[in-house]
């Protein structure tokens, strides 16, 4: 089975620009999870969404939006970018959103803003 | 609050030697413990984890981890460590179903792990 992917790899925006990210999860996955990684505060927690669904938000400002299609592909969208908002973006996927499932997780986005 | 300690920012070790990768947590009920390794420019690959039962779960790569709810801990191990085991380990819990943050890892801030030949 492919893994989860993301695209793009790697992204260069300047401040006040929004961008848009990809996840594309394992097949059959439906429940796909998005992080933040940054050398400070670790990995976080952005968001969840199963069938379509955000079921859970972590502690990040309304800039930070997501969602998940029918095929149980996933964007997340960060508007008005700020310098901070530079880092690697997660993106993982489970079977289901049971907390005993395992996430595996695509090779990440890295974001710079300018 | 809900988290999960890593009190080793580093661990050195030498091939061949045995390795213990330190995971302490705090929440509330009975948690699901994660072990994820990261190496560099990729995603994080998941290695093992304890749902219930036996303390000691096998994982990949000969990888190890006990879990001990006196002490809150869920340290991970490895008899014979390998160069190739250098890189940066999470280890990571999820709430119970029922929580609000069922769906939610919880990361602990990283171990990055030396193993010099």
């Amino acid at each position: 089975k492919a893994g989860v992917t993301q695209t793009p790899r790697y992204l260069i925006k300047t401040r006040g620009q929004q961008v848009t990210l990809s996840c594309s999860p394992i097949s059959g996955h439906r429940s796909v999870s998005w992080y933040q990684q940054t050398p400070g505060q670790g990995l976080q927690f952005l968001f969840e969404y199963f069938s379509e669904t955000q079921r859970n938000k972590g502690n990040f400002p309304g800039r930070f939006s997501g969602r998940q299609f029918s095929n149980s592909r996933s964007e997340m969208n960060v508007s008005t970018l700020e310098l901070g908002d530079s880092a690697l973006y997660l993106c993982a996927s489970s079977l289901d959103g049971g907390p005993t499932y395992e996430q595996y997780f695509g090779p990440g986005t890295r974001l710079t803003v300018t | 609050a809900q988290s999960v300690a890593q009190p080793e920012d580093q661990v050195n070790v030498a091939e061949g030697n045995p390795l213990t990768v330190k995971c302490t947590y705090s929440v509330s009920g009975n948690p699901y413990l994660f072990w994820y390794v990261q190496y560099p420019n990729r995603g994080l690959q998941f290695l093992l984890k304890y749902i219930t039962g036996d303390n000691l779960v096998k994982g990949s790569y000969g990888f190890e981890a006990e879990f001990n709810k006196s002490q809150t801990s869920f340290h991970l191990k490895k008899p014979s460590a390998l160069v190739s085991d250098s890189a940066l380990y999470f280890c990571a819990v999820r709430l119970p179903s029922g929580s609000s943050n069922t769906g939610k890892l919880i990361f602990g801030q990283g171990t990055t792990l030396q193993v010099k030949p």
